[in-house]
């Protein structure tokens, strides 16, 4: 168990540019979950997989959002032409059913 | 559409001293999650409580879940300072979305 791994772990870039992260989850997990936290608050769910399906997506996450997980395996958030109000940490987790979550240790996004 | 608040979200609290964070949520879910977070840190699981009437205690932490009331507590005994973290409680609303209260900030005074 090599725990859930994220790059990069801070990514700075200025508005209106394209950014990706990854994840790779714990390797038995099939549940991958994205979050996004900002200071003072608790994690927002943004999508969720379950092996290569994505099944579930917050309303709140616009189009220039979107994610995937190929072959079940690790996964990708892309965020489009991004904006100030996108910057926050963003935390990719996995489980097994109804287990707790292991969480990665984020992605730091800073919007000049 | 499911809410999960917690109170208080600020707590400071000297050593040795018992107190009880609050979980409250809007609609039906029998899944209920406790992490801590330290500063800077990624979330760490402390427990998860599955059914009603569920108890689980780990050193000074004790979890309970009260699904006809929606409501969970997270009780803390003879608090010590390696406490000092926030707690946030997250609730299965049933469809693969799981919600995260606010958190409560917990600081233990020396």
């Amino acid at each position: 168990d090599t725990g859930v791994s994220q790059d990069p772990r801070h990514k700075i870039t200025k508005r209106g540019q394209n950014v990706t992260f990854r994840c790779d989850p714990i390797s038995e997990h099939n549940r991958l979950y994205w979050y996004r936290q900002t200071l003072g608050q608790g994690p927002e769910f943004l999508t969720y997989f379950q092996n290569e399906a994505q099944l579930e997506k917050s309303r709140l996450l616009s189009d220039r959002f979107s994610a995937e997980r190929p072959k079940g395996s690790f996964s990708t958030l892309e965020i489009q032409r991004t904006e100030q109000g996108d910057s926050a940490m963003y935390l990719c987790a996995s489980s097994l059913a109804y287990q707790p979550q292991h969480f990665g240790d984020g992605t730091r996004l800073s919007i000049l | 559409e499911l809410k999960v608040e917690q109170n208080p979200l600020f707590l400071s609290m000297q050593e040795g001293k018992n107190y009880t964070i609050y979980c409250n949520y809007s609609t039906t879910s029998d899944r209920l999650y406790w992490y801590r977070q330290d500063p800077g840190k990624s979330l760490e699981s402390l427990f998860v409580l599955l059914s009603n009437g569920a108890v689980k205690q780990e050193g000074r932490l004790m979890a309970s879940l009260d699904t006809k009331a929606r409501l969970s507590t997270l009780h803390i005994t003879a608090a010590v300072h390696d406490l000092s973290a926030t707690y946030f409680c997250a609730v299965d609303s049933g469809t693969y979305k799981y919600i995260f209260g606010t958190g409560t900030r917990l600081k233990v005074l020396a």
